[in-house]
């Protein structure tokens, strides 16, 4: 069965600081990864995915990830952090095949941006 | 604007009492599904469609129920709601991927509910 797994439950940067946010996913084939965005009392926005070829992916909001098969991992990061990203972080994985659109969250990362 | 909209965005109950959380899409999508949010545990699936008249269960559908009789709508039903339902519950949507390729899922609002 697929997993995700966000190792750190919460984080504080400073404004202006790097920020990498961690995932980790378990999966027997190719995944397809995927890391939403929560601001208090929003919905999910998607950040960026990855489907395939570069395993850097570029995001919106100046985010991206890297893909990493050999650590199973797809972190999420952003060379400066700005105090409007405080939110929730969700990485998620999704199987394709039949699986269609079944989603497998992680817990999520609280970011608290220090001014 | 294409967009999910789920109603209502907040709603206290009490057990027992059967409800209704709506959720209806713009987009012509043909994938839906419904998602509870607890704090620590992330979002877990609850149900979710391919198509009209086509659901099936996700990871914890016990104590729910949902239809699919018009490819824009799919309600979350609680028959008898119990306070272990108290969540956020979100709905999304998204296309049918071509074979082998998940597709993005667009998130609604989100519905907080409180059964006491």
């Amino acid at each position: 069965a697929q997993s995700v797994t966000q190792p750190d439950i919460h984080i504080t940067v400073s404004e202006g600081a790097s920020l990498e946010l961690r995932c980790n996913y378990s999966y027997g084939a190719t995944p397809y990864l995927f890391w939403y965005v929560q601001s208090p009392g929003q919905g999910l926005q998607l950040l960026l995915k990855y489907f395939s070829g570069d395993t850097l992916v570029q995001g919106i909001k100046g985010f991206e990830a890297e893909f990493k098969r050999s650590q199973s991992s797809f972190n999420l990061r952003k060379p400066s952090v700005h105090w409007s990203d405080a939110a929730e972080y969700f990485c998620a994985v999704g199987p394709g095949g039949t699986s269609y659109g079944k989603l497998t969250f992680g817990q999520g990362t609280i970011l608290t941006v220090h001014p | 604007e294409a967009q999910v909209t789920q109603n209502p965005r907040y709603l206290i109950t009490v057990t027992g009492k059967k409800l209704t959380v709506t959720c209806s899409q713009n987009m012509n999508h043909e994938y839906m599904s419904w998602y509870r949010q607890d704090p620590g545990l992330g979002l877990r699936q609850i149900y979710y469609s391919m198509n009209v008249e086509v659901t099936d269960k996700g990871d914890v559908p016990e104590g729910y129920k949902v239809s699919r009789k018009e490819k824009r709508n799919f309600p979350l039903i609680l028959e008898s709601p119990s306070p272990n339902q108290t969540s956020l519950y979100f709905c999304a949507s998204s296309l049918i991927p071509l074979a082998g390729v998940t597709d993005t899922q667009y998130f609604g609002p989100g519905t907080r509910l409180t059964v006491l």
